[in-house]
């Protein structure tokens, strides 16, 4: 079940923050973040496996959930390399065929 | 670390024609791979999931007889389109990953398929 992410598109002057937002409907086995730059390769930013778990940097972090339905990734003081689309990657399953469900992405614009 | 290669990144040919698109795991040994395709400005949607020396794992809604996927050893996957239709331009990128759910995947460059 695709998770769904908020908001679609977001427009930001250099040194703004963001909230990117990721849910599901059911409970997760974990949650990948990526940043996607047109006409590039996803980069991998970070994974959430607990509930309520934090993680990541001063700049870039996220956070799950208790109940491991949603998770939100955090861009403080933004700098123009942030500019690209953010897709929350899920995975509900353990075994078999495993990989990731991925939201449609927000698109995120850095102006100076 | 954790480099991807994905080749060829661009492919153009005529309808009919059998296209085969390699996934290299550059410095690490890659236990599962997986295969996405992507539309423009879409999300990622995954094709199969792949295990060294195992047949993939498709998931619903793609003909395994339409995408071939091989995964013969730890560091390469490869996925044929066969008999290519201009239904099937889009964007194919591979994934890698060592260990289970709980690590990365590393994503290659993609490879843009355009049919004519």
């Amino acid at each position: 079940q695709q998770p769904v992410q908020s908001p679609q598109a977001v427009i930001l002057r250099e040194g703004e923050d963001a909230v990117i937002n990721c849910s599901s409907s059911k409970a997760l086995y974990s949650v990948h973040w990526y940043r996607q730059k047109h006409g590039e390769a996803p980069v991998f930013l970070m994974i959430l496996l607990k509930g309520g778990e934090q993680k990541g940097h001063e700049k870039i972090s996220a956070s799950f959930n208790e109940k491991k339905q949603q998770s939100s990734l955090y861009l403080t003081a933004s700098q123009l390399s942030y500019s690209g689309t953010y897709f929350c990657g899920t995975h509900e399953r353990r075994g078999g065929a495993d990989g990731l469900t991925f939201g449609k992405g927000t698109h995120l614009i850095i102006q100076p | 670390g954790a480099v991807v290669s994905q080749h060829p990144s661009r492919v153009i040919c005529k309808s009919g024609t059998s296209v085969k698109i390699e996934c290299r795991s550059l410095d690490f040994q890659a236990t599962t791979m997986f295969w996405y395709r992507q539309f423009p400005k879409k999300s990622l949607m995954l094709m199969a999931t792949s295990n060294e020396g195992s047949k993939a794992t498709y998931e619903q809604g793609v003909e395994k007889d339409k995408f071939l996927i091989n995964h013969a050893s730890l560091t390469l996957s490869t996925l044929t389109v066969t008999s290519a239709h201009p239904e099937d331009s889009s964007f194919y990128i591979c994934s890698a990953r060592t260990g289970g759910p709980n690590q990365p995947q590393h994503f290659g460059d993609g490879t843009r398929l355009s049919i004519l």
